[in-house]
């Protein structure tokens, strides 16, 4: 997967607790992303970014945090973990050239909340 | 709204079939569509894409055409292996500056040897 790096890989969790799903790139990409992948819904939006400086909601924004201080991270903060947010999380960011938009996708994290 | 529909799985095969899996859209412009595959276990990986209407996307024996007239963009493959047991998603971008994706719920196909 074209240079996406997320870790942690698996997270337990318990309700109420914080924690930080962290999300590099090494490919100077502007546009970055979270989504997260839940049975039977495929995956959804959570907070995008379009460059250093600049995020922005996206469809299920609420219980989670980012920033945007380099082109190189994106981290998605969980304020306080329910376990509504056991999910699949997956981290994007994207390559535009001639032949259109590429998004890459990280290896995933998968978060466990009890 | 924009919005991505695929057939519903599981859809099970046995080596050697021939696959298709439809995916439609709904779109106010004019998107890319994407289909990325997910094994067991692993993140997303891009299978191919389509950036306006007649292109056809193609990798690993995979092949869709964005059809415009249909709002269709549905995968075929000629002959599965059981390596291509995954859950496969299609998904929507409209390009520029905005990487966001809207995917479809995705299809899980499980090929018997």
């Amino acid at each position: 997967n074209a240079g996406v790096t997320q870790t942690p890989k698996f997270q337990v969790l318990k309700t109420g607790q914080s924690m930080t799903l962290q999300c590099a790139q090494d490919m100077n990409h502007e546009y970055m992303s979270w989504y997260r992948q839940d049975p039977g819904m495929g995956l959804r939006l959570i907070h995008y970014s379009v460059g250093a400086g600049i995020t922005d909601q996206g469809e299920v924004p609420n219980g989670y945090n980012v920033s945007r201080s380099t082109t190189e991270d994106f981290p998605l903060r969980l304020l306080s973990a329910a376990p509504s947010q056991t999910s699949v999380y997956f981290c994007a960011s994207m390559i535009r050239g001639e032949g259109g938009n590429t998004i890459y996708f990280g290896e995933g994290s998968w978060l466990t909340v009890v | 709204g924009d919005s991505v529909t695929q057939m519903e799985g599981p859809v099970t095969l046995s080596e050697e079939a021939f696959l298709t899996i439809n995916c439609t859209y709904t779109a106010t412009g004019y998107p890319s569509l994407f289909w990325y595959v997910q094994y067991p276990g692993e993140g997303l990986q891009l299978l191919l894409k389509a950036t306006k209407a007649d292109d056809k996307g193609s990798n690993k024996g995979f092949e869709a055409t964005y059809r415009k007239e249909t709002t269709s963009f549905h995968l075929e493959k000629g002959s599965v292996q059981v390596s291509d047991s995954a859950v496969y998603f299609c998904a929507l971008n409209y390009g520029g500056s905005q990487g966001n994706l809207i995917f479809g719920k995705g299809t899980k196909l499980s090929v018997k040897p």
